[in-house]
């Protein structure tokens, strides 16, 4: 198995520009989740996904902020419009039972 | 906010020396997971503990668990230069599968 996939690796854009990242979780897990990463706030859950649902976007940080999972091979995160305190490593992560397998990261810098 | 934490935030250390990171919850958990992300790198389990008092080992590295289920410590043995990165604890705070992770503690060996 490959692990779980991102898309893309890197993201550099511009101040109010949409911004889409994209994970492929790991084939059978039924839980997918998205962290963020910065120093200043260390790693925070966004939201997870079971069975494709959406179960807690609590730490989903405002209404620019939108996640979706149409099936079970596949999620996007979309920030709209993006602004440079968004910059930061985004993690998707899958998981069938309790170990929890992440993908190596979107790396988002907006200026 | 944070209601994970962990001390200390970095550690710098000589190869060969040994090395503890510890991790307090503000609750009761019903488990402890604790994973390492090398730098650059995405975060990767090593273990989970489940029992009050728990003490697992994984050849130089001790995982415990405090009786009170609320505090846990990692310990290495006689550090490597392949032990440098970022050690975070992550326990269920809320519901079983959402994780809050601790806000780490970076080891940086010395050769």
């Amino acid at each position: 198995d490959a692990g779980v996939i991102q898309s893309p690796r890197h993201e550099v854009t511009e101040m109010g520009q949409e911004v889409t990242l994209r994970c492929k979780p790991i084939s059978g897990h039924d839980y997918l989740f998205w962290y963020r990463q910065t120093m200043m706030r260390g790693l925070e859950l966004l939201i997870y996904f079971n069975n494709n649902v959406p179960i807690d976007d609590s730490g989903m940080p405002e209404d620019r902020f939108s996640a979706k999972m149409p099936n079970a091979s596949f999620s996007t995160l979309k920030i709209q419009p993006s602004e440079p305190r968004d910059s930061a490593v985004y993690f998707c992560a899958s998981s069938f039972a309790v170990e929890q397998f992440f993908g190596p990261g979107t790396r988002l810098t907006v200026l | 906010g944070q209601q994970v934490m962990q001390i200390p935030q970095y550690q710098h250390v000589q190869e060969g020396e040994d090395f503890t990171t510890y991790c307090n919850s503000s609750t009761t958990l019903s488990n402890i997971q604790w994973y390492k992300q090398r730098p650059g790198g995405h975060p990767v389990f090593l273990i989970q503990l489940v029992k009050s008092g728990e003490v697992k080992k994984q050849k130089r590295l001790t995982f415990q668990f405090g009786e009170a289920k609320k505090n846990s410590s990692l310990h290495i043995t006689a550090t490597q230069t392949t032990d440098v990165g970022t050690y975070f604890c992550a326990g269920p705070l809320r519901g079983n599968e959402k994780l809050t992770f601790g806000t780490g503690t970076r080891l940086t060996i010395i050769p």
